[in-house]
């Protein structure tokens, strides 16, 4: 009954390789995001979508797309990955589209090696 | 740009004390504030929000006070206990829409 869950909760790859990691959320909520948090805890949005539609994309570079197959889920899919990718990605919904009172998943570790 | 802030990364608090976690905020037409927990391996947790037409809102054992003038934001836990042990973030919005600016978090440790 976890409300945010993202999957996997660790991946360790090598430069280059593509990966994807998987949100779903069970709150009913119209607006999902993805945020990455560094080595110094600071979290810094990535992209953010109202039912299925993308309205929030930070410079994030184009190896990074995000893909939201219905309002409840949120895939983030990053292609020739590189080491400064590492970090800990969360998932995150919120009722409106009005980035308040987040729900968080429980991250995932991602350490490119 | 506009950022959020906090004056200390790390507060070390006696069990059965009360904590106070500082937050600066530079946009002064940020209108809504907020305060997430994240503990070791979890994602963070909401704890309580306020918008700027208040100036203070309690909650269960926390209270975030909002002094607009100095553009300075709190948190306060009463009587700390060690499940209080956690990183905590201060973030703010402006304008309905808008993203979640996150402050780069403190560190609090209950001394047993």
């Amino acid at each position: 009954d976890t409300a945010v869950s993202q999957t996997p909760k660790y991946l360790v790859t090598q430069m280059g390789n593509d990966k994807s990691i998987k949100c779903e959320q069970n709150l009913g909520h119209d607006t999902m995001y993805w945020y990455k948090q560094d080595s110094k805890k600071f979290l810094k949005i990535m992209f953010s979508y109202n039912n299925k539609e993308l309205i929030i994309n930070e410079t994030v570079p184009n190896r990074f797309s995000p893909k939201s197959p219905d309002k409840a889920h949120l895939n983030l899919h990053i292609n020739s990955l590189e080491l400064g990718d590492s970090a800990v990605y969360f998932c995150a919904s919120s009722r409106l589209a009005t980035n308040e009172k987040l729900f968080f998943g429980s991250g995932t570790q991602l350490s490119v090696l | 740009g506009e950022n959020v802030g906090l004056h200390l990364p790390t507060l070390s608090v006696q069990e059965g004390d009360n904590s106070i976690i500082n937050c600066a905020y530079s946009n002064s037409a940020s209108d809504y504030f907020i305060w997430y927990k994240q503990e070791s391996g979890k994602g963070p947790q909401f704890i309580i929000d306020i918008r700027s037409n208040m100036d203070k809102r309690q909650g269960q054992r926390v209270t975030v006070l909002l002094n607009k003038t100095v553009k300075h934001l709190s948190l306060q836990i009463a009587a700390t206990q060690p499940g209080d042990s956690a990183v905590y973030f201060c973030a703010e919005s402006y304008a309905a829409g808008n993203k979640l600016t996150f402050g780069g978090g403190t560190r609090v440790l209950v001394k047993p």
